[in-house]
């Protein structure tokens, strides 16, 4: 479980807040990502991070913006949420971006809109 | 657009039977079909995997299939323990666009 972690694991923000989703991971890989995981729903990709470089983003809202300083961090930064994006946020990363490449994911932000 | 249905929802068995969840995927130029494991307060994890050139797999106690022709690939789990409980995830290459397409999880219980 060490190899990417998530911080917070739990987070209540308000509409009109701003606050920022952390992940970090130590297996030395090169593609970074995150998804959306609603209950009783398939995970939704949000975006694709290949070498620091945005490869996908995947018609998510402007108020969810992502931010990738390196190959070992990622951010997610929310504004002005709304109640429908409360949900668990899923971190991953994998060698490299490429569906044949295991992903290896955090275990989540529970991320509560009120 | 493409898409994976997962069935069932959930699959409560016996310790010490089987388990199978099915999954149908749309786009017929996928070739790898990914399971995933996932417990509670954890990620998802990679369990198996299986290519298009291949129609099983297997690894100790669970194995998947596939059948292109029907576009549907399953997970087996055989002689089921407490440790297999979790949310099994499947998922399918989308070849326009090199995305995996999820299927909406399997909560598989086992009963004592």
């Amino acid at each position: 479980e060490t190899g990417v972690t998530q911080t917070p694991r739990h987070l209540v923000m308000g509409m009109t807040n701003k606050k920022s989703l952390k992940c970090e991971q130590h297996l030395g890989h090169n593609a970074m990502y995150w998804y959306k995981q609603s209950a009783k729903k398939p995970l939704e990709l949000m975006f694709v991070y290949n070498f620091k470089e945005q490869t996908e983003n995947n018609s998510v809202p402007s108020r969810f913006s992502p931010e990738c300083p390196n190959s070992s961090h990622l951010f997610l930064h929310l504004h002005t949420l709304q109640p429908e994006d409360s949900a668990l946020y899923l971190c991953a990363s994998s060698q490299t971006s490429g569906v044949w490449y295991e992903q290896y994911f955090g275990p989540g932000t529970r991320l509560t809109v009120t | 657009g493409e898409n994976v249905e997962q069935h069932p929802s959930t699959l409560s068995v016996q310790e010490g039977d089987s388990a199978v969840i099915k999954c149908t995927y749309s786009d017929s130029a996928s070739n790898y079909f990914p399971w995933y494991k996932q417990e509670l307060g954890k990620g998802p994890q990679l369990i198996i995997d299986i290519r298009s050139n291949v129609g099983e797999k297997k690894d100790q106690r669970i194995a998947v299939t596939l059948n292109k022709t029907a576009k549907h690939f399953s997970l087996h789990i055989t002689e089921t323990q407490p440790e297999d409980s979790a949310v099994y995830f499947c998922a399918a290459h989308m070849d326009s666009n090199y995305q995996l397409i999820w299927g909406a999880g399997t909560k598989l219980i086992i009963k004592p």
